[in-house]
């Protein structure tokens, strides 16, 4: 089945201590990248890549860290959380048609972490 | 930037009958990609239907169907005969066609909750 794979799911943790969301995809796409969803705000972009080692910030990159080391994985790194940083997260990935970006993106089922 | 509106929060309609979802967006591209996105309780984001800009004809996939305006740059989400499990959130969301920064970003809505009465 094609389909974006993020863990964990729920991930409660405290702050200053560093903690990796996993994201993988299973459908060749070049296009991944991770968002956050808080409320009123609508979904935010984080990081994004366009392909293996090639990542670049969103609109609210602080605080976060991304690699792209193989095409189907997008992890991302939140290396001393704070509580501000309590959000539910999204990766997404989404394929290249004739060198346009005409598809929405698949999405993984989504990370809910809380900052202590 | 690309900024996207939506100005309803929350909507509610009654099983059966139909509702519409508003949201505006702000681009000075003459094309691009448009698309509407359901969130159930489950989280999972599903795509409901896609409108490229260049294409006048409304998109249109099962009971749900869009308001292109262009001119307008107004993007609406019709539900006819709505359905207990059309319940959800639902977010706008735009994709700029080709180049430039941020090329491949969806820009999405705040989001509207959409309540089902049976």
């Amino acid at each position: 089945e094609a389909q974006v794979t993020q863990n964990p799911r729920y991930l409660i943790t405290v702050t200053g201590k560093k903690l990796t969301v996993t994201c993988s995809q299973n459908m060749n796409h070049e296009y991944m990248s991770w968002y956050r969803q808080d409320p009123g705000l609508g979904l935010r972009q984080i990081y994004y890549s366009m392909n293996v080692e090639v990542t670049d910030k969103g609109d609210v990159p602080e605080g976060y860290k991304v690699s792209r080391k193989e095409k189907r994985n997008f992890p991302l790194i939140l290396e001393s959380p704070s509580p501000n940083q309590t959000s539910l997260y999204f990766c997404a990935s989404s394929k290249m048609d004739r060198g346009r970006y005409g598809y929405g993106y698949t999405f993984g089922s989504g990370t809910r972490l809380t900052v202590v | 930037a690309q900024t996207v509106t939506q100005s309803q929060p929350e909507m509610s309609v009654q099983e059966a009958e139909t509702v519409t979802l508003s949201c505006t967006y702000d681009t000075s591209e003459s094309d691009y990609y448009l698309f509407w996105y359901k969130q159930p309780p489950s989280r999972q984001m599903i795509l409901v239907i896609r409108q490229e800009a260049y294409k006048q004809q409304n998109a249109t996939e099962n009971r749900f169907s869009v308001n292109f305006q262009k001119a307008a740059k107004s993007f609406s989400l019709k539900i006819s005969d709505s359905q207990l499990g059309d319940a959800a959130m639902y977010f706008c969301a735009y994709r700029r066609k080709a180049g430039g920064t941020s090329y491949g970003k969806l820009t999405f809505g705040q989001g509207t909750i959409l309540t089902v009465h049976p």
